[in-house]
C-alpha cells in the first residue's frame, strides 16, 4: 500500500486566493481526519469523516474552511479566501475502526504558505 | 473534550541513555493509548500503543506503560540512538487529539 497520499507537498499562494488540499486515504480505511500543525498550536484536529460523512467539524477555524469527501478514496480541504495566518502544515490521516490497533496513518503533509 | 498533557516538552539525553516521556489524560473511559513519532518533514507515525487491559507493552527498545488509576501512560526508550531524535506525541483515544509533543534530542 502506498499509504495516505497528500497533494501538493508544498503550496505558496497569495492572500485572498483559494487553496485546495487533497488527500487519498488508505484503501479500506473508513475514517479520515484533517489536522493542522503549527508551532504555536501543535496538532489540531480540524474535521473527521466516517464512511465519507462529516462527523465533527468543530475544529474548523472559520467559515473560510470547508472539507468534502465525495467518495471513500478522496477528500479535499479548501480555504477560501486564504489568509497569512492559515500558513501551516496540513495533515490528512486515515484509520479503520475494524483495525485491531485503531492507529492512524498520516500522510506526509502539505506545507501551505500564504503571503 | 478530553485533555491530554505531555511532559517534558523537551528532553536531551546522551546516546545510550534511557528516555521517558509521560502523558496524562482526563477521560477515564479511554481504553487505547498510542505514541507517535514525528521526524522532520514527515507526518506522525505510530510506534507503539497499548490497550487498557494490559499494563505494559514492549517492542525492542521502546515500551509503553499504563497506570489507569492515575490516568497516565509513559513512553520508555532504552539505549537511545541519534535516530531516535524526533518529536513524540501521545494521543487521547476519543477522536485522536494529540498532546503538545516532546522534542527528544539524542546527543552522540
Amino acid at each position: 500500500d502506498a499509504g495516505v497520499i497528500q497533494s501538493p507537498r508544498h503550496e505558496v499562494t497569495e492572500m485572498g486566493q483559494e487553496v485546495t488540499l487533497r488527500c487519498k486515504p488508505i484503501s479500506g480505511h473508513n475514517s479520515l481526519f484533517w489536522y493542522r500543525q503549527t508551532m504555536m498550536r501543535g496538532l489540531e484536529l480540524l474535521i473527521y469523516f466516517n464512511n465519507n460523512v462529516p462527523i465533527d467539524d468543530s475544529g474548523m477555524p472559520e467559515d473560510r474552511f470547508s472539507a468534502k469527501m465525495p467518495n471513500a478514496s478522496f477528500s479535499t480541504l479548501k480555504i477560501q479566501p486564504s489568509e497569512p495566518r492559515d500558513s501551516a502544515v496540513y495533515f490528512c490521516a486515515s484509520s479503520s475502526r475494524d483495525s485491531p490497533n485503531y492507529g492512524y496513518t498520516f500522510g506526509s503533509g502539505t506545507r501551505l504558505t500564504v503571503v | 473534550g478530553e485533555n491530554v498533557e505531555q511532559h517534558p516538552s523537551t528532553l536531551s539525553v546522551q546516546e545510550g541513555d534511557s528516555a521517558v516521556i509521560k502523558c496524562t489524560y482526563s477521560d477515564s473511559a479511554s481504553n487505547y493509548f498510542p505514541w507517535y513519532k514525528q521526524e522532520l518533514g514527515k507526518g506522525p507515525q505510530l510506534i507503539i500503543d497499548i490497550r487498557s487491559n494490559v499494563g505494559e507493552k514492549k517492542d525492542q527498545r521502546i515500551a509503553v506503560t499504563l497506570n489507569k488509576t492515575a490516568k497516565h501512560f509513559s513512553l520508555h526508550i532504552t539505549e537511545t540512538q541519534p535516530e531516535d531524535s524526533a518529536v513524540y506525541f501521545c494521543a487521547g483515544r476519543h477522536i485522536m487529539r494529540f498532546g503538545a509533543g516532546t522534542r527528544l534530542t539524542v546527543k552522540p
